[in-house]
């Protein structure tokens, strides 16, 4: 079965500054990878999600992500974070289920804080 | 968020009555999902749908029942509420065409008390 996992539960970082939330996979075949954001109070937002191709992604809001196949990873960063970008953050993976029928398998998520 | 919406926003409710949040879209999308939100367990799925009357069970299924008489409505049952299911609940729906989006569109959440 697939799994995903966020080993940072909460990061602390200053606005202008780098980021980079961590994302590990474990899936038998080819994955389909996604990053969601959460705003406080609200539903998620797609950011960004790789099929195949290119292995660095582009997304919404300045975000981008790499998947690294050896590495089983699949990391989002952005190179100057703000205010607005305080929200918790979750990778999923897509997998078919035993009747054929896809699904999202979520990490436990990323609480990304920012300091002035 | 548009084409999709969860009703209701809040619900309190007693513990061992019956409780059902409803799932609507507009969108015409084939498959439709019911999650639970707890903190440090991210989101887990409780039952979809990938068709009319056609369902099936998530890794959290246990004392939650589905139905989908038509294609917009996706209806979340507990049938005896307990205060484990103190939760947020999300339903989320996606076209699924087979190597097209593969993106998931959200609600906005029920937030569901059990007292």
């Amino acid at each position: 079965a697939q799994s995903v996992t966020q080993p940072d539960i909460h990061i602390t970082v200053s606005e202008g500054a780098s980021l980079e939330l961590r994302c590990n996979y474990s899936y038998g075949a080819t994955p389909y990878l996604f990053w969601y954001v959460q705003s406080p109070g609200q539903g998620l937002q797609l950011l960004l999600k790789y099929f195949s191709g290119d292995t660095l992604v582009q997304g919404i809001k300045g975000f981008e992500a790499e998947f690294k196949r050896s590495q089983s990873s699949f990391n989002l960063r952005k190179p100057s974070v703000h205010w607005r970008d305080a929200a918790e953050y979750f990778c999923a993976v897509f997998a078919i289920s035993n009747f054929g029928n896809e699904k999202l398998t979520f990490g436990t998520g990323t609480r990304l804080t920012i300091i002035p | 968020d548009a084409g999709i919406t969860q009703s209701p926003r809040h619900k309190v409710t007693e513990t061992g009555t019956p409780v059902t949040l409803r799932c609507h879209q507009t969108e015409n999308h084939r498959y439709m999902y019911w999650y639970r939100q707890d903190p440090g367990h991210g989101l887990r799925l409780i039952h979809y749908s990938y068709g009319v009357k056609d369902t099936d069970k998530g890794e959290v299924s246990d004392g939650y029942s589905v139905s989908r008489s038509k294609t917009e409505d996706f209806l979340l049952t507990l049938e005896s509420a307990t205060s484990s299911q103190t939760s947020v609940y999300f339903c989320a729906i996606s076209a699924s065409t087979g190597g097209g989006n593969y993106g998931y569109t959200f609600g906005s959440g029920t937030r569901l008390t059990v007292v």
